[in-house]
């Protein structure tokens, strides 16, 4: 089946630094992957649509100059976030649409930032 | 995008038993679709319903949709220890965003 692969899995970094994060749909093209945050015992909020070839869509709150995404293939997109700080840390996981008709969408296992 | 409610918040049940949880959304959708989440990690497809049905099953799983109240439940039969996990409803809407629910989280004891 569709497998998006996600790296890091865990990351701790101080504050100022910059952390990447990859997504890789390894068995498909997704010209459009999505970035989700996830704070401890809720839900997921969507972030961004990540779009290959152009800039990718902020949802409403989330600042595109500290969540940088990059969609630079059809099997790869990186979110970045820039001058992380405390409040950053979180849950972050990305997913696809493989195209598989009623398979939902694939998610990566998820990326635990913390940033000290 | 909108967000879902799901109730119960939380549902701890014996092993053997039904697990029964509910979504609601306000806005139409194109599929509903649900997902498990065990701690920590991603999240793994389980059922997709889209707007014209109204009841799916897939293994021990059936998922009804009321498009008139806006509402979906999620019933797992028979449960096992390896269910209990975090239990999400997403709403995809014409723009293929994923919109989720509040999540459910379910605890089978043994």
């Amino acid at each position: 089946g569709a497998v998006v692969s996600q790296h890091p899995s865990r990351v701790i970094c101080k504050s100022g630094t910059s952390v990447k994060i990859e997504c890789r749909s390894l068995d498909f093209q997704a010209t459009t992957m999505f970035w989700y945050r996830q704070f401890p015992k809720q839900s997921l909020m969507l972030m961004a649509t990540s779009n290959e070839g152009s800039k990718a869509t902020y949802e409403q709150g989330v600042e595109k100059d500290k969540f940088l995404i990059n969609h630079a293939s059809l099997t790869l997109s990186t979110l970045t976030v820039t001058s992380a700080h405390p409040e950053d840390s979180s849950f972050y996981i990305c997913s696809a649409d493989a195209g598989t008709g009623d398979y939902g969408y694939t998610f990566g296992s998820g990326t635990r930032l913390t940033v000290v | 995008s909108q967000q879902g409610e799901e109730d119960p918040q939380a549902l701890s049940i014996q092993e053997g038993e039904n697990a029964t949880m509910n979504c609601s959304y306000k806005t139409s959708i194109n599929n509903l679709q649900w997902y498990r989440q065990n701690s920590g990690r991603g999240l793994v497809h389980l059922i997709l319903i889209r707007s014209n049905e109204r009841e799916k099953h897939s293994g021990r799983l059936r998922v009804t949709l009321d498009t008139s109240k806006k509402s979906s439940s999620l019933l797992i039969t028979a449960s096992r220890a390896a269910d209990t996990a975090s239990y999400f409803c997403a709403m995809r809407s014409n723009d293929y965003k994923l919109s989720f629910g509040a999540g459910t989280t379910v605890t089978v004891r043994a």
